[in-house]
């Protein structure tokens, strides 16, 4: 089985909204990620958790906050989001981090208004 | 440094035809080298991988050979189906430490009946 399953599947919200994605996984991966994916674009790497610590940030705003609060979940908090921020966002695993094959939830979209 | 070029798309074949979807790629490493396919609305599924040098990924009839002469990874299909209408995506990851994955731009096919 090589399922990510992602929560909600679509959110709108607000400027002023504090939301949460999350992103499950039972395949005892050690690694997940965070991926943001605008329309017609490639994936862009926001997070990566390894061993439930934080690993790679790749200088996203602090308006986006990740948590790891166990092995199998994954946590995306949103706060005072921009409109710019609308997209697609993805959660994949992997057994570890390294060169292990990356598996992929079915995202969330996400508008803000 | 690591990049990945994918043909330009869109690519619109009939139904039974014969496709290639061209990658290329560039890695300060030995990569491993994978094709993803998003279909509509959805997050993107690993369709083949390859992890070294003439290794050839296959899965539901597409395939790619793993060309480090020519850095290439081309999607091959013998007869594709409508059901294949997606974008595609060649990604690698340098194996250097840190699971990144790069994308290439993504190629949009549609199969017409």
């Amino acid at each position: 089985d090589t399922e990510v399953t992602q929560t909600p599947k679509h959110l709108v919200m607000g400027m002023t909204n504090k939301k949460s994605l999350k992103c499950e996984q039972h395949m005892g991966h050690r690694a997940m990620y965070w991926y943001k994916q605008k329309a017609k674009k490639p994936p862009e790497l926001m997070f990566v958790y390894s061993y439930e610590k934080l690993s790679i940030n790749e200088s996203v705003p602090s308006r986006f906050s990740p948590e790891c609060p166990n092995s199998s979940l994954l946590n995306l908090h949103l706060h005072a989001l921009q409109p710019e921020d609308s997209a697609l966002y993805l959660c994949a695993s992997s057994q570890e981090g390294g060169i292990d094959t990356q598996y992929f939830g079915p995202g969330t979209r996400l508008t803000v208004l | 440094g690591n990049s990945v070029t994918q043909m330009e798309g869109p690519v619109t074949l009939s139904e039974e035809a014969f496709l290639t979807i061209n990658c290329t790629y560039t890695a300060t490493g030995y990569p491993s080298l994978f094709w993803y396919v998003q279909y509509p609305g959805e997050g993107l599924q690993l369709l083949l991988k390859a992890t070294k040098a003439d290794d050839k990924g296959s899965n539901k009839g597409f395939e790619a050979t793993y060309r480090k002469e020519t850095t290439s990874f081309h999607l091959e299909k013998g007869s594709v189906q409508v059901s294949d209408s997606a974008v595609y995506f060649c990604a690698l990851n340098p194996q250097t430490g840190a699971n990144n994955l790069f994308f290439g731009t993504g190629t949009r096919l549609t199969v017409i009946p």
